[in-house]
């Protein structure tokens, strides 16, 4: 049973460059959503998707894009990378809404944005 | 607005010892409370969470917390720490929509 899981672990970009960080499930999960993870700073919400072609901003969205086409994969995608994004990217995966049952989530992408 | 306030950033304690990490929690309405855990290099997991009835929630690893409205708080406790427990702890709250809101974090550092 995979759980989530994220690609790439590990990415280093230059200012100006895009990319898209993947992540997929295999629960079933309806509700599906990425945090950025900063020294000090816990997680905070990027972009939320409550099921397959509904997505939503979190606290911290700009300079980030999502779509939810199917049920298994959200990607995130960064247009025009910024020193700023440089953090840990996490993507996490419940049944229902987050408010009542457990969040699953990956391992966790690294990007360092030069 | 809803927030949550870890009251420590880094909490060490020796091996065997009781430990309680602090977690306030401000909101309007009723809330949901959780606690997950952090492992180094790891994602997060979920070691309890309050949803209604019992004050006193039981996680996994031996970890504790209690649900406190009248002091807003979610306080998570374990009564003897092992080395392996050395993580970053998240007290999180949602308000009852589709939003999950975390805490900065406690690193535990448990001591030989």
């Amino acid at each position: 049973n995979a759980g989530v899981t994220q690609t790439p672990k590990f990415q280093v970009l230059k200012t100006g460059q895009s990319m898209t960080l993947q992540c997929a499930q295999d629960m079933n999960h309806e509700y599906m959503s990425w945090y950025r993870q900063d020294p000090g700073m816990g997680l905070r919400l990027i972009h939320y998707s409550v099921g397959a072609g509904i997505t939503d901003q979190g606290e911290v969205p700009n300079g980030y894009n999502v779509s939810r086409s199917t049920t298994e994969d959200f990607p995130l995608r960064l247009l025009s990378a910024a020193p700023s994004q440089t953090s840990v990217y996490f993507c996490a995966s419940s049944y229902g809404a987050p408010n009542t049952g457990e969040l699953f989530f990956g391992e966790g992408s690294r990007l360092t944005v030069l | 607005a809803q927030s949550v306030t870890q009251l420590d950033s880094q909490v060490p304690v020796f091996e065997e010892a009781p430990v309680e990490l602090r977690c306030n929690y401000s909101s309007s309405v009723s809330v949901y409370l959780f606690w997950y855990v952090q492992y180094p290099n790891q994602g997060l997991q979920l070691l309890l969470k309050y949803l209604s009835g019992s004050t006193l929630v039981k996680g996994i690893n031996g970890f504790e917390a209690e649900f406190n409205k009248s002091q807003t708080s979610f306080h998570l406790r374990k009564p003897s720490v092992h080395i392996s427990d050395t993580a970053e702890y998240f007290c999180a709250v949602t308000p009852g929509d589709d939003k999950i809101i975390f805490g900065k974090g406690t690193r535990l550092h448990i001591l030989p």
